[in-house]
């Protein structure tokens, strides 16, 4: 079955230091892949996407993420994290020969302390 | 552009009543796609429509229907409600079922 793991449940950083949270998934084929942010109560924000190509991809806020097919891996990053960047991140993956259903992980907290 | 709307914000229901969510499309989707986020979790999907028809469909039972109209908005209902229906449900929408999609704010269901 398909599946997304987050390894990390809370990720807590300093304002300014780098930042890196893990994604894994399990799939036959590769997938799309994508970065989202909630802000507490909120919807989904879409970060940044992998369909194909260059395996560096950038997106919004100074984030950016990695696909590495070996591993099954697309872990997000951010050079220096701003004390705003504290929300929950999902990563979440898609097959579109199945259209756009997406199949999220469990998220990761960031919390920024100053 | 008004993005993903939802509507309402938040509610109340009573254990074994109905409930009705609704979702208008961002300007010029087609395609709107429910998920059930419960506290301290991810999204699960839910179903999706596309062309006012049920496309997929997540695990979900037979009281989560949904219904899509001419303008593409969308309901989702759910009957005979569970204290464990209570979360987050948020709409997506995109361009057919095959492009991105983009969320709504969510509707706070909490069943008491």
């Amino acid at each position: 079955a398909q599946s997304v793991t987050q390894p990390d449940i809370h990720i807590t950083v300093s304002e300014g230091a780098s930042l890196e949270l893990r994604c894994n998934y399990s799939y036959g084929a590769t997938p799309y892949l994508f970065w989202y942010v909630q802000s507490p109560g909120q919807g989904l924000q879409l970060l940044l996407k992998y369909f194909s190509g260059d395996t560096l991809v950038q997106g919004i806020k100074g984030f950016e993420a990695e696909f590495k097919r070996s591993q099954s891996s697309f872990n997000l990053r951010k050079p220096s994290v701003h004390w705003s960047d504290a929300a929950e991140y999902f990563c979440a993956v898609a097959l579109m020969e199945y259209g756009n259903k997406l199949v999220f992980g469990a998220g990761t907290i960031l919390r920024v302390k100053s | 552009d008004a993005g993903v709307t939802q509507s309402p914000t938040h509610l109340i229901k009573t254990r074994g009543q109905q409930v009705t969510l609704r979702c208008s499309p961002k300007s010029g989707h087609d395609t709107v796609s429910w998920y059930q986020q419960a506290l301290g979790q991810g999204p699960q999907f839910i179903f999706q429509y596309y062309e006012e028809e049920e496309r997929q469909r997540g695990n979900f039972p037979d009281r989560f229907s949904g219904h899509q109209f001419p303008n593409y908005s969308s309901e989702l209902n759910v009957n005979a409600l569970l204290l464990g229906d209570s979360a987050l449900y948020l709409c997506a929408s995109s361009l057919e079922v095959y492009t991105e999609a983009f969320f709504g704010q969510g509707t706070r269901l909490t069943v008491v």
